[in-house]
């Protein structure tokens, strides 16, 4: 089955600590997405990849996440400095175009208390 | 910028209904449009896709149309199951790497 692995599944950070999560897209997937999905649900668009080159990424993102994609390692999503607010689930997915439905993860379930 | 609208926050229903949700989007560029259904504690995964215009597509008994003359790929099923309730998304693409997803749609279907 075509999958995204995301790890870890759960993941509990006290406010100002480093928070990291990864990602292994489906395999010859090359675009890779990162979505936060807040306590009403609602997706907010963070960064996404094309091999390992970022395409776009939100202010937020930028200032207080480091993201990657290297070449045969999984992607990473780190929030440098965690706040309360950051508690949400955040979702990773690739696809194989721009055109394509992403293909979704399980998720990363981020508290910060 | 591009945007999707789900009017509805939550839907409530008795197995055995027909069910609509609504999407409606904004975009200038040529969309490609998406459902997801996600389920408790689930990945949200495809439901159903399009960028055919006034063509059905169907999956699991759900079905809709992309009408691009009004912007809009409402989500249908003629009888829903207790096992459809979820939480249903609807997400949009315009060929630039980019999905900007709906607010979501709650169904919850009853006995």
């Amino acid at each position: 089955n075509s999958k995204v692995i995301q790890t870890p599944r759960y993941l509990v950070k006290g406010q100002g600590q480093k928070a990291k999560m990864r990602c292994i897209p489906e395999k010859g997937h090359p675009v890779v997405f990162w979505y936060q999905q807040n306590k009403n649900n609602e997706f907010k668009f963070l960064i996404n990849f094309q091999n390992q080159e970022v395409l776009q990424q939100i202010d937020m993102t930028e200032k207080r996440f480091s993201a990657e994609c290297p070449s045969n390692s999984p992607c990473s999503l780190e929030i440098q400095s965690s706040e309360a607010g950051d508690s949400a689930l955040y979702l990773c997915a690739s696809s194989l175009t721009g055109n394509q439905a992403p293909l979704f993860g399980e998720g990363t379930r981020l508290s910060v208390l | 910028g591009d945007s999707v609208t789900q009017t509805e926050g939550l839907v409530t229903l008795t197995k055995g209904l027909p069910v609509m949700l609504n999407c409606t989007y904004q975009t200038t560029y040529s969309p490609f449009l998406f459902w997801y259904v996600q389920h408790l504690n689930e990945a949200p995964k495809l439901l159903l896709k399009s960028s055919t215009d006034n063509k059905r597509t169907e999956h699991q008994g759900f079905y809709a149309t992309l009408h691009k003359s009004s912007s809009s790929f409402h989500l249908q099923k003629s009888s829903v199951q207790l096992s459809d309730s979820a939480l249903y998304f609807c997400a949009l693409g315009t060929g630039g790497y980019k999905v900007v997803f709906g607010s979501g749609t709650r169904l919850l279907v009853s006995p």
